[in-house]
């Protein structure tokens, strides 16, 4: 079983679109985190969530507690925002789960 | 500039083979945390260490060990290496009271 699901597992979009990676889990967490793995293999962190929203730059982060699920939104996507996106979360007893990730393709 | 580093990149080995990889930060961070990532699985938990000479197994253990003799440096052995623990394995750290994690560059380890 998964703790942690994401759709879809992989998305190809136009440059300019908006786009939307969910993100749903099944354990009470204390945390949500929203990470990038570019295409070279680093990993980096774009959100941290634990309720209501975040938005930095064209990315845009909400989490719906009691739904247990969140969005990861990229508004006027560009071919740079290619990248796998994973969906993370720390449960309230400290264990950490992943989603397998979104391959994010945006073409010019 | 304050960093988070492993070593080698790039390791292959044999069956049974003691192989250790090394996960330096220079954050001062107290949570240091080792993942794996296998396609299909995305990250898994090895280990985890919220401070000098505290370490804690996580999701996928087995055959692994860490030791946490300093602040920085997180060393992760395979005792006897074996091909199910070819893989890419991640260095991660946090500041204690928050989530955040810097991911270190990552080790692609291959066990033949």
């Amino acid at each position: 079983k998964n703790e942690v699901e994401q759709s879809p597992q992989n998305l190809t979009a136009q440059e300019g679109e908006f786009i939307t990676i969910n993100c749903s889990y099944s354990v009470g967490i204390s945390a949500l985190h929203w990470l990038q793995q570019h295409p070279g293999g680093g990993i980096v962190s774009l959100f941290m969530l634990s309720s209501g929203k975040k938005k930095h730059g064209r990315l845009i982060a909400t989490i719906n507690i009691q739904e247990k699920h969140s969005s990861l939104h990229i508004t006027a996507s560009h071919p740079r925002d290619s990248a796998v996106y994973i969906c993370a979360v720390r449960a309230t007893g400290n264990q950490f789960y992943f989603g397998t990730g979104t391959s994010l393709t945006v073409i010019p | 500039d304050a960093e988070i580093t492993q070593s080698p990149r790039h390791k292959i080995t044999e069956t049974g083979r003691q192989v250790t990889l090394a996960c330096h930060q220079t954050w001062n961070h107290n949570n240091m945390f080792w993942y794996r990532q296998d396609l299909g699985h995305g990250l898994r938990l090895i280990h985890y260490s919220y401070g000098v000479h505290d370490t804690n197994k996580g999701e996928v253990s087995d055959g692994y060990s860490v030791s946490r003799s300093n602040t920085e440096d997180l060393p992760l052995t395979l005792e006897s290496a074996a091909s199910s623990q070819t893989s890419v394995y991640f260095c991660a750290s946090s500041t204690s009271g928050t989530d955040t994690q810097y991911f270190g560059p990552g080790t692609r380890l291959t066990v033949l």
